[in-house]
């Protein structure tokens, strides 16, 4: 059964630092991995989607990587702003629906 | 791009009252929709799979009589939450697929029971 992990839960980081926010999963036969954003209460919006054979997508300020191999990926911020405080989710496709992370909750302080 | 929509946003109910919530996709259709549920700090936990015209598949641990799946279209899929209890009180996002691969999330159903 896939388990996705995200490291870490929550990141407190000044205005105008570069982050990464890291994303683990157990079964490496996936078909895509995709970042989402969750602001509170709200629904998601899809941030990048990175298919099993490419090795990264960039979307602006942000950069994810993955290495299916290893079942890792990581979503890079640059240059980050008080909008960007968000919960970020990873979510990995294989044989199922998309099995979700528990998020890191960001905080961007200004 | 692809839109999914809920209704309604928000619900407020009492213990023991039927809830239904709607999940449509709006410029294409929908083979295939999901309904996911995430409780506070939680992440999103699919609870079943439906394809339209036929019998929901449930994940194990959710009541298939308890929650109520609908997919009588190929734009629209409904859930509802048979005598509902306080400890059901969740956020429900649903998710639609068409013929490609993408999962389109709609912006989730906030569900309290008093």
């Amino acid at each position: 059964k896939q388990e996705v992990t995200q490291i870490p839960a929550a990141l407190s980081v000044p205005e105008g630092e570069n982050l990464v926010l890291n994303c683990s999963f157990t079964d490496s036969a996936i078909y895509n991995l995709q970042w989402f954003r969750q602001d509170p209460g709200k629904g998601l919006t899809s941030l990048l989607l990175i298919q099993s054979s490419q090795r990264e997508q960039t979307s602006g300020r942000l950069n994810a990587s993955l290495d299916k191999s290893s079942g890792r990926s990581t979503l890079y911020i640059a240059a980050s702003q008080p909008g960007d405080s968000a919960t970020y989710l990873c979510a990995v496709r294989g044989n199922t629906p998309l099995v979700f992370g528990k998020g890191t909750r960001l905080s961007v302080i200004a | 791009g692809a839109v999914v929509s809920q209704h309604p946003s928000w619900v407020i109910c009492k213990s023991g009252t039927s809830v239904k919530i709607e999940c449509r996709s709006l410029d294409f259709q929908a083979t295939t929709m999901f309904w996911y549920r995430q409780f506070p700090k939680q992440s999103l936990m699919l609870m079943a799979t439906s394809n339209e015209g036929s019998k929901a598949t449930y994940e194990q641990g959710v009541e298939k009589d308890k929650f109520l799946i609908n997919h009588a279209s190929l734009t629209l899929s409904t859930l509802t939450v048979t005598s509902a209890h306080p400890e059901d009180s969740s956020f429900y996002i649903c998710s639609a697929k068409g013929a490609g691969e993408t999962q389109y999330f709609g912006p989730g159903t906030r569900l309290l029971v008093l």
